[in-house]
């Protein structure tokens, strides 16, 4: 098993650029959780799917944050326009009911 | 919602000396604890996890106690080595489908 795989590892980007991040989930797992991890709020939830639905997107910070699941395999994070404060890791993490969440090893994106 | 606290913020021991990170959970109603390491430049993986129908879980030198009546649980890393210095979440879960995170011990073992 391949583990949550995300890409890109790192972005950099302008400030009002489009950025798209990208998760495959583990085979078998439906459910899938976009979290973004800084120093200031540590590990913070933005959104989670469940058989491909959105269940919570709470946490999106604001409309500039968008998230898709088009199929049980793909998931994405865009953030448009980007700004320098959206800086910070992003991770996908997956998992299936009793079982433990997996994370991905993150985008870290940096917005100049 | 739930509510997960975690102490210290920072840990330094000596190798070989034992090292205990503590959580708290506010709801009653969790059920699932796990823990995860984070090295630099990687996502958190899970090092152990304890269910609440159990008290104490080991594996060789990492233990977890979970305490349901006082609503806490904590990580037991013995004959502490440099390669366990990195950042350690603790974690509860309702129902398997959400998850709520500490902030987070960063762990340094002094050679």
């Amino acid at each position: 098993d391949a583990g949550v795989i995300q890409s890109p590892r790192h972005e950099v980007t302008e400030m009002g650029q489009e950025v798209t991040l990208r998760c495959k989930p583990i085979s078998g797992h439906d459910y899938l959780f976009w979290y973004r991890q800084t120093m200031m709020r540590g590990l913070e939830l933005l959104i989670y799917f469940n058989n491909n639905v959105p269940i919570d997107d709470s946490g999106m910070p604001e409309d500039r944050f968008s998230a898709k699941m088009p199929n049980a395999s793909f998931s994405t994070l865009k953030i448009q326009p980007s700004e320098p404060r959206d800086s910070a890791v992003y991770f996908c993490a997956s998992t299936m009911l009793g079982s433990p969440l997996h994370f991905g090893n993150g985008t870290r994106l940096t917005v100049t | 919602g739930e509510n997960v606290e975690q102490h210290p913020s920072t840990l330094s021991v000596q190798e070989g000396d034992s090292a205990v990170i503590k959580c708290t959970y506010s709801d009653s109603a969790s059920n699932y604890f796990p823990w995860y390491k984070q090295e630099l430049g990687k996502g958190p993986q899970l090092i152990i996890d304890i269910r609440s129908n159990v008290g104490e879980k080991k594996d060789q030198r990492i233990a977890v106690t979970l305490n349901k009546t006082a609503k806490h649980f904590s990580l037991h890393i013995t004959e502490t080595q440099p390669e366990d210095s990195a950042v350690y979440f603790c974690a509860a879960s309702m129902f398997g489908d959400q998850f709520y995170f500490g902030t987070g011990t960063s762990l340094t073992v002094i050679p």
